[in-house]
């Protein structure tokens, strides 16, 4: 069954102190892989996206995330947290078929402490 | 560019009566989800459209819920009649249907049923 863990619920980190979020997909052929934000209130918005290539890819707001074949794995890093990366965070997978729906994980909210 | 655009933001109502929510995608995405957002149970997707066509309607939870797309710049999700056990924030979501590009989500509507 094609499915996306983020296997922390929550998650505090101090301001200025490394982040790394995880994410795990169980899936048949290897898909294209997203990480979106959401802020309280807000739609999800996209920070990153993996197609093919290079295995570490840069996103919106000084985020990155490598994709691990091996692992199944695609967490996403940032070295310096910000208060305002305070927010939600979804990891998804998407066939590379079009038209098709992308599988969500159940997010992982992550709090900011000063 | 304008984003997809979701109304009313905020609905609230009482059991039993019929509620509609809309949704304008992006102009010229051809793939158009609807989802429901739940502290218990994250974004579930309910029912994506390609080209109008719905494809996929097997989140949809009781026949109480219908979504339809008449054309290409909007959709509309109905809940007839409505139950307090619906109440959640309902996320539209579109994108050209390549496998390749990432979904494009709006701001949401609150529901909250009495």
């Amino acid at each position: 069954a094609q499915s996306v863990t983020q296997p922390d619920i929550h998650i505090t980190v101090s301001e200025g102190a490394s982040l790394e979020l995880r994410c795990n997909y169980s899936y048949g052929a290897t898909p294209y892989l997203f990480w979106y934000v959401q802020s309280p209130g807000q739609g999800l918005q996209l920070l990153l996206k993996y197609f093919s290539g290079d295995t570490l890819v840069q996103g919106i707001k000084g985020f990155e995330a490598e994709f691990k074949r091996s692992q199944s794995s695609f967490n996403l890093r940032k070295p310096s947290v910000h208060w305002s990366d305070a927010a939600e965070y979804f990891c998804a997978v998407g066939a590379r078929q079009a038209g098709t729906a992308l599988i969500f994980g159940k997010g992982t909210t992550l709090s900011v402490s000063s | 560019d304008a984003g997809v655009i979701q109304s009313p933001r905020h609905e609230v109502t009482e059991m039993g009566q019929e509620v509609t929510l809309r949704c304008k995608p992006i102009s010229g995405h051809n793939s158009l989800f609807w989802y429901r957002q739940t502290m218990m149970r994250g974004l579930e997707l309910l029912i994506y459209f390609n080209n109008n066509v719905p494809i996929d309607d097997s989140g949809m939870p009781e026949d109480r819920f219908s979504a339809k797309m008449p054309n290409a710049s909007f959709s509309t999700l109905k809940i007839q009649p409505s139950e307090p056990r619906d109440s959640a924030v309902y996320f539209c979501a579109s994108s050209t249907g390549q496998g390749d590009q990432p979904q494009h989500f709006g701001d949401g509507t609150r529901l909250s049923i009495l």
